[in-house]
């Protein structure tokens, strides 16, 4: 199984949105709504922003959600703040009790 | 309040072993799933592997797969990851992360221990 596929980079303004992709395939993605998405500073741990696609645990602004179509999954940041600029990954279930992860999309707040 | 965190990372030779721990607080592992994901320098992270609520059935990544071995300690309420025959593309940062309830996502995570191969 191949790793989910993130762009490398995204970048924003405070204030506007931005949209981080994720693309699997029919095995993953596309056939399971678990799509996950963490959240990580560097040096620190990833921190669970969104689950089951769509998801917020408690905690977690409304600024941040998540949508899917097909094999490729989203998330959406919205009124960009300094503190969001991080990496990202995506996760999905991948049957069994495997977990594919994205490659990582660094966010840069302008 | 929930935390989990890893010790036993060093640096080791390739071929040599090590075996890294995770100390689990605010919850019991006879009660959850927990699984190690890693991040080699620079890199995204990549899961390893997973063990059930109960101990009964561990999964892992090919690529660690007949090297690595994912138990835990009821009675330490710790989990465990020893790893044999390392090769220098286990060179990561290794995180334990707790499964969710019900769900396919990892709720939290340890700080984690830093795992370097090399001669």
């Amino acid at each position: 199984q191949s790793a989910l596929t993130q762009s490398r980079s995204v970048s924003g303004s405070p204030g506007q949105s931005v949209t981080i992709s994720c693309t699997g395939t029919t095995s993953d993605i596309g056939v399971y709504n678990y799509v996950s998405w963490y959240q990580q500073h560097p040096g620190k741990a990833p921190k669970l922003m969104i689950y089951d696609v769509s998801k917020r645990p408690s905690g977690v602004p409304d600024r941040f959600s998540g949508s899917k179509s097909g094999n490729t999954a989203s998330l959406i940041i919205s009124g960009l703040q300094a503190e969001d600029e991080a990496d990202y990954y995506c996760c999905s279930y991948a049957g069994g009790y495997t977990r594919l992860f994205g490659g990582g999309t660094k966010l840069t707040v302008l | 309040q929930v935390q989990l965190v890893e010790s036993g990372g060093g640096v080791v030779q390739p071929g040599g072993s090590l075996r890294l721990s995770c100390a689990a607080s605010g919850f019991s592992l006879s009660n959850f799933g927990m699984h190690w994901v890693r991040q080699a320098p620079g890199k995204g992270l990549e899961w390893v592997t997973f063990i059930q609520y109960d101990g009964s059935n561990q999964y892992y990544t090919d690529s660690v797969s007949g090297r690595f071995t994912i138990s835990r300690d009821k009675s330490r309420n710790t989990l465990y990851l020893q790893m044999n025959s390392l090769k220098a593309e286990d060179t990561a940062v290794y995180y334990c992360a707790r499964d969710s309830v019900g769900g396919w996502h990892f709720d939290y995570w340890g700080q984690g221990t830093l795992v370097t191969v090399s001669s």
